[in-house]
């Protein structure tokens, strides 16, 4: 069965810190993985995508990039974070275009 | 731009009643849909997919779809205090993306 992974699971970085979050899945191969912000009471703001190794997709233009090394690995980085990207990242994957995307446990960020 | 609409709530219900929960999308392309359950604090889990008009049933949880309104629900029969979340609605396309409405607050009272 297939498995997916986020790590920190709570982070909390002062105004200006670097950023690195990872996501890795476990139990497929060439997957699509994403990158999704949720702010307090909010909904899900889709971040990044990629189809693929090297392959990345911006949805919003922000402080924030991501890359994906290997196959089942998605990280997230920031060189100088904001008081704004404090929020609850998550990460997921899916196999299909029609399919399922499942969700990793999350990263709870706070920058101060 | 593609949206998926949904109300806010907190929608609140008695115990074993039946929570109706409804999504509207803009997209005509969409071609599948999805209802995720989010606890405070926790991610999305999935509690059902619907790809094909008319109603989808698993336990306690109806999904209906009708693509010519453009239009999904979620119905919870005998609601339960567990059942108290956020559930998200989300349409996709032949894109590996999909959008997520903003998520509908349920609250059953005991």
């Amino acid at each position: 069965s297939q498995t997916i992974h986020q790590w920190p699971a709570t982070l909390v970085q002062p105004v200006g810190s670097p950023l690195s979050l990872e996501c890795t899945v476990e139990g497929t191969s060439n997957p699509n993985l994403y990158w999704y912000r949720q702010a307090a009471g909010r909904g899900l703001q889709l971040l990044f995508y990629s189809v693929g190794i090297g392959q990345i997709s911006s949805e919003v233009p922000q402080n924030l990039s991501a890359s994906r090394p290997q196959d089942r690995q998605f990280i997230l980085s920031s060189k100088k974070l904001l008081l704004s990207d404090s929020g609850f990242y998550l990460c997921a994957w899916i196999k299909d275009p029609t399919d399922t995307q499942y969700f990793g446990p999350g990263t709870r960020l706070t920058v101060l | 731009q593609k949206e998926v609409e949904q109300n806010s709530g907190p929608l609140s219900v008695p115990e074993g009643a039946i929570a109706s929960l409804n999504c509207t999308y803009s997209d005509r392309g969409s071609q599948s849909f999805f209802w995720y359950r989010q606890y405070s604090g926790k991610s999305p889990e999935l509690i059902m997919s619907i790809y094909s008009n008319g109603d989808k049933e698993d336990g306690r949880f109806t999904a209906q779809l009708n693509k010519a309104s453009q239009y999904v629900s979620l119905l919870i029969r005998d609601s339960q205090p567990s059942d108290s979340a956020t559930y998200l609605c989300a349409a996709g396309d032949s894109s590996y993306k999909l959008i997520f409405g903003s998520g509908t607050r349920l609250l059953v009272r005991p």
